[in-house]
C-alpha cells in the first residue's frame, strides 16, 4: 500500500532562496507532522495538523518557516530566504489519529 | 521538564543479550504510547505500540507499561547486530498530538 511520500528526496539550494518541501500522507490519516532532523540529532518538531483544527506552530523556528495543509491532505513547507543552519533532513508523518507513520524525508542542503 | 524523557544512551550490548530502554513521560492523561527504529540515515520507523498496563510482545520485543508510574520501556532478546539503531519512545497526549523522547542509541556487539 502506498505510505507516506515526500518530494523532493534531496534539495540543493543557494542561501537566500527560498524552497518548498512536499508531503503527501497515508489517505484518510487525519494528522499531519512535520519534523527536522539535523545529522546526529533527534527529531525536532515544527508543526502539527489535525482534521480541522488549527495548526499547531509551536515549533517554527522563525517566521521565516510556514506550512499549509490543502483540503486536509497533501502538505507543503515552505522556508523563505534560505540560510546555512537550515539545512537538515525534514520528515514529514501521517497519523490516523494515534501514532504515525513517516516518509522518506527530504534532505536540505543550504549552500 | 520535558515531556518525554529516555535513558541516555549509548547504550551497547553483546549479541545475544537483552538490551533494556527506559522511557518516562510528564502527560499523566496520556493513552497510547509507541516505540520506533531508526537506522542511521533512515526515517523513524513504527515497531511496537502499547495501550494497556502490562506486557507486549511481538517477536523479540516487549514492551511494558505503566501508568501509574509514568513509564513505559522496550526490551530486546536475543539482541541482533541488525538491532543496531537509534530506539524513539513517542506518547500521545490528550489532544492526540504525538511527542518524542531524544531516542537511545544501542549497538549490539557481534
Amino acid at each position: 500500500g502506498a505510505g507516506v511520500s515526500q518530494s523532493p528526496s534531496n534539495k540543493v539550494t543557494e542561501k537566500g532562496k527560498d524552497v518548498e518541501l512536499r508531503c503527501d500522507p497515508i489517505s484518510g490519516h487525519t494528522a499531519l507532522y512535520w519534523y527536522r532532523q539535523s545529522l546526529g540529532q533527534g527529531l525536532e518538531f515544527l508543526i502539527y495538523f489535525q482534521g480541522n483544527s488549527a495548526p499547531d506552530k509551536s515549533g517554527l523556528p522563525s517566521d521565516r518557516f510556514s506550512a499549509e495543509r490543502t483540503g486536509g491532505s497533501v502538505s507543503t513547507l515552505t522556508i523563505q530566504r534560505t540560510q546555512q543552519e537550515d539545512s537538515a533532513v525534514y520528515l514529514c508523518a501521517s497519523s490516523p489519529l494515534e501514532g504515525a507513520f513517516f516518509g522518506q524525508g527530504t534532505r536540505l542542503t543550504v549552500v | 521538564q520535558k515531556e518525554v524523557e529516555q535513558n541516555s544512551g549509548p547504550l551497547s550490548v553483546p549479541e545475544g543479550a537483552i538490551a533494556s530502554l527506559n522511557c518516562t513521560y510528564s502527560d499523566r492523561v496520556s493513552q497510547s504510547f509507541f516505540w520506533y527504529r531508526q537506522y542511521s540515515g533512515k526515517s523513524p520507523e513504527l515497531i511496537m505500540s502499547i495501550y494497556s498496563n502490562g506486557d507486549k510482545e511481538d517477536g523479540r520485543f516487549t514492551a511494558q507499561l505503566n501508568k501509574a508510574s509514568q513509564y513505559v520501556s522496550l526490551l530486546i532478546r536475543d539482541s541482533q547486530p541488525s538491532d543496531s539503531a537509534t530506539y524513539l519512545c513517542a506518547v500521545n497526549g490528550n489532544d492526540y498530538k504525538l511527542s518524542f523522547g531524544a531516542g537511545t542509541t544501542v549497538t549490539v556487539r557481534a
